[in-house]
């Protein structure tokens, strides 16, 4: 069974400040999505990372798939109010569009 | 922008009872995904279909949990008996799955909340 380790589960910044959080396996993953949910929704998809090493930006948000396709970082700058939410990461295997999610990281950004 | 819908909201009922939860996946999708959201577990996969096909169904319940597709535009996720313990936020997802290209999204639904007391 993969499983998908999120760190930190909770998170709470100034509105301003830097965040990274993290999503790490022991297992290799093909790709690698990101969504954000908001209180009542579903969740929405970010980014999908495929390659070991790749580096995508998305305006403030910086994600990044590990070398060994094991672990993946998300990185926001200068953090604002709309950024509150949990954000997932989800991992496939070769072949399988069966996603296996991680518990997520819940981010408050205060005023 | 086309939605994934799912019906109803809110379900609160008595342990016991049937329940029955709907998705309209977005049309010409032909990949679709029940998932059970709680604190404890997260997102756990209970069920997906292609082309209406039932493909995996390991994560589900089977002795109280059913999944269908009856036609393209609709699926079902029925429990009976419904326990307390059933209670969550169950989600709807769709996507749409080629041969060359298995990294698509999933689009949710904005989820059933169900509380069984």
């Amino acid at each position: 069974t993969q499983l998908l380790e999120q760190s930190p589960q909770f998170l709470s910044i100034q509105e301003g400040e830097n965040l990274t959080v993290y999503c790490n396996s022991s297992s290799v993953f093909s790709s690698l999505q990101w969504y954000r949910q908001e209180p009542g929704e579903g969740p929405v998809l970010l980014v999908t990372v495929v390659t070991g090493g790749e580096v995508k930006k998305l305006k403030r948000l910086t994600f990044q798939f590990g070398d060994a396709r094991k672990d993946s970082s998300l990185h926001i700058t200068a953090a604002q109010t709309g950024d509150t939410g949990l954000y997932l990461c989800a991992g496939s295997g070769a072949g399988s569009y069966q996603l296996t999610f991680g518990k997520g990281t819940k981010l408050s950004v205060i005023p | 922008d086309a939605r994934v819908t799912q019906t109803p909201r809110h379900k609160v009922t008595e342990m016991g009872q049937e329940v029955t939860m709907r998705c309209q996946p977005i049309l010409g999708h032909n990949t679709v995904f029940w998932y059970r959201q709680t604190m404890m577990q997260g997102l756990e996969l209970l069920a997906y279909f292609r082309n209406r096909a039932p493909l995996d169904d390991s994560g589900m319940p089977k002795d109280r949990f059913s999944a269908e597709m009856p036609d393209a535009t609709l699926a079902t996720l029925k429990i009976q008996p419904s326990e307390p313990r059933d209670s969550a936020v169950y989600f709807c997802a769709s996507g749409l799955v080629t041969s060359s290209n298995s990294n698509q999204p999933q689009h949710f639904g904005d989820g059933t909340r169900l509380s069984i007391l």
